[in-house]
Order: C-alpha cells, then sequence, then structure tokens
C-alpha cells in the first residue's frame, strides 16, 4: 500500500524557520500531485499547498503565502516544504497527502508535530 | 478561503443509521462533489468514500454518498463502535484554486 512519511517537525521559535519532508513509496510518485495538509492542536484539517506532477504549478493557502514553500524530488520520491518566518498559529501537526487533483486527497502520512514557541 | 459547512456534532445509538452533511457551492461541491475522510483520535485521516461516490477498497459497504446540488451527504448505516470518529468532507475549489475541507462532524456512537 501507499506509504508516505513525514519528518523534521520540531520545536522552533517565533520567526524562525523549518524544513519538513515526506519520503513517498510504493506508487508512482512522479505522476501525482502532491499536497501538505495541516492540524492545530484540538481543530479542523486545513490545506496549506499542493504541487503539480513535475513541479511547474504550485498552490498556497493565503496564510502561508510568500512564507512557506512547497517542493519536490521525483527522483528520490520526497515532497518538502520549507517554513520560514514561523508563527505561533502555524503550530500542528503537518500532514503530507497524495494529492488526486482535483478529485482527492487519497492517503496521508502519519505527520510531523509543528510547534512555534519561545 | 471560505470552507465547507458541516454540522459539529451527530450522535446516534448502536446499530442506527448517521448521515452527515457538508454544504459548499457551485466551485466546489456543487462542480464535482465532496471526498470524505475519516479520522480517530491521535491518527491521521483516513479516506472513506471518493469525490466520484466509490468507496476505497476495504471500506465497509455499511458507508455510502450521495449530492444533491451543493450539499453532499454521507451515510453510515448499522453503527459500530468503531465508527465513532471525526469526519471530513473535502473539496477541490476551482475559482479559490485550493482544496477546501469543512471543519468536521465528531459522530458518537451511544
Amino acid at each position: 500500500e501507499v506509504q508516505l512519511v513525514e519528518s523534521g517537525g520540531g520545536l522552533v521559535q517565533p520567526g524562525g524557520s523549518l524544513r519538513l519532508s515526506c519520503a513517498a513509496s510504493r506508487f508512482t510518485f512522479s505522476t501525482y500531485w502532491m499536497s501538505w495538509v495541516r492540524q492545530a492542536p484540538g481543530k479542523g484539517l486545513e490545506w496549506v499547498a499542493n504541487i503539480k506532477e513535475d513541479g511547474s504549478e504550485t498552490y498556497y493557502v493565503d496564510s502561508v503565502k510568500g512564507r512557506f514553500t512547497i517542493s519536490r524530488d521525483n527522483a528520490k520520491n520526497s515532497l518538502f516544504l520549507q517554513m520560514n518566518s514561523l508563527r505561533a498559529e502555524d503550530t500542528g501537526v503537518y500532514y503530507c497527502a497524495r494529492d488526486s487533483f482535483p478529485t482527492d486527497l487519497d492517503y496521508w502520512g502519519q505527520g510531523a508535530l509543528v510547534t512555534v514557541s519561545s | 478561503q471560505a470552507g465547507l459547512t458541516q454540522p459539529p456534532s451527530v450522535s446516534k445509538a448502536l446499530r442506527q443509521t448517521a448521515t452527515f452533511t457538508c454544504t459548499g457551492n457551485s466551485n466546489n461541491v456543487g462542480n464535482q462533489g465532496a471526498a470524505w475522510l475519516q479520522q480517530h483520535q491521535g491518527h491521521p485521516p483516513k479516506l472513506v468514500y471518493y469525490r466520484n461516490n466509490n468507496r476505497p477498497s476495504g471500506i465497509s459497504e455499511r458507508f455510502s454518498a450521495s449530492r444533491s446540488g451543493n450539499t453532499a451527504s454521507l451515510t453510515i448505516a448499522g453503527l459500530q463502535p468503531e465508527d465513532e470518529a471525526d469526519y471530513y468532507c473535502s473539496a477541490w475549489d476551482r475559482s479559490l484554486n485550493t482544496w477546501v475541507f469543512g471543519g468536521g462532524t465528531k459522530l458518537t456512537v451511544l
């Protein structure tokens, strides 16, 4: 079955940076869009960003535009999220999801916890 | 960005039927329907219904979905204790160019 494993989460001070990674396996990574979705503690799901199969198109939620960058390395079956100028409200679990654009977010990783606090 | 609208909670007795609704607009739910995700406490979301109204492999036949206009629905028949979870709807919004989610409905099986 499809496997997605996030890494790179942790504690960071406001204004700091963090880079999340997602290792994908058991499917042809280069033929799928990919997304990042986050969930603040005790809250619902919030989509963050997605990226086309070849990396030529990206979309972001307004609250992270200019601060977060999604990218991918198809040779290494990996997805990334570079997060800069982090704020307390960015705290949450960040999930990597396979994006069967534009129909379904059909497989999800276990998530990486990001805590932004001084 | 605007999200989809879901009731915050539903409570039903064991073996009864629960129905969840998800309301959007013509750019998201009204365009291609909504997918449904189940999330148990402390676990990642899991797709339980595709946007095209098909069930993923391994999902119980007790789950069914439908759409009428800008409102999508998920129905779970013969409720079991393991169905107790949060249920989210999702759809791509072609106007906003973003995925949008409902706020989630917490199902309690009594």
